[in-house]
């Protein structure tokens, strides 16, 4: 059963230390995504990869953001330092982009907290 | 600037009854749309697409309505049932060129109450 994995699930921490989430995608899948979920915006897009190259990243804090895929089974979020603002629910996804579009398969997400 | 929007925050109805979910998008070069269906403590799932070239896509008790000329579509579902009570996106891209991303509204909470 392929699925889209993300560590940790639950994240508290305190303000100004250094957050580090995990995403790996379904094997197979060329395009993965970071989003994030706030009660405010709903579903707001970080960054995106294809063929493990960043396409678009505007979507984040570049001064405390980071996003990577070290390779084609790891993506990376990281914040440094973070926020009380930052506290949400990070959503990787991953999908496959041949030819056409094709849907997004969610992971069950990563919920922070800061202090 | 919210290129899609849901305007409804939250909606409630009747077992049995007709849902209907409603989205607008403000981006002209959308042209491929989807709904998401998303239970607590879970990531969203994929429910059912609609590409610009139709304006109603079905599946089972789920329907996708797309009216272009007014950036605006609509899911129904019928009829509801309690385990149809999720929060709803709406999501929209524009499958062209390399840009696969897709744009989400703010969700809708649905209730089916028994």
């Amino acid at each position: 059963d392929a699925r889209v994995t993300q560590t940790p699930r639950d994240k508290v921490t305190e303000m100004g230390q250094e957050v580090t989430m995990r995403c790996q995608p379904i094997l197979g899948h060329n395009t993965v995504f970071w989003y994030r979920q706030t009660m405010m915006q709903g579903l707001e897009l970080l960054a995106y990869f294809r063929n493990r190259a960043p396409l678009d990243d505007s979507g984040m804090p570049k001064d405390r953001f980071s996003a990577e895929m070290p390779d084609a089974t790891l993506a990376t979020l990281k914040i440094q330092p973070s926020e009380p603002r930052d506290s949400a629910v990070y959503f990787c996804a991953s999908g496959q982009s041949s030819g056409g579009f094709g849907e997004l398969f969610f992971g069950e997400g990563s919920r922070l907290t800061v202090l | 600037d919210q290129q899609v929007k849901q305007n409804s925050p939250s909606l409630s109805v009747q077992e049995g009854r007709i849902s209907i979910l409603n989205c607008d998008y403000t981006n002209s070069m959308f042209d491929y749309f989807l709904w998401y269906k998303k239970y607590p403590a879970e990531g969203p799932t994929f429910l059912i697409s609609i590409s610009s070239i139709k304006d109603k896509n079905e599946d089972g008790r789920f329907t996708v309505f797309l009216n272009k000329s007014a950036k605006h579509l609509s899911l129904h579902i019928v009829p509801s049932q309690p385990g149809d009570s999720a929060v709803y996106f709406c999501a929209a891209s524009n499958s062209g060129g390399s840009n696969y991303k897709l744009t989400f509204g703010k969700g809708t909470l649905l209730t089916v109450n028994p």
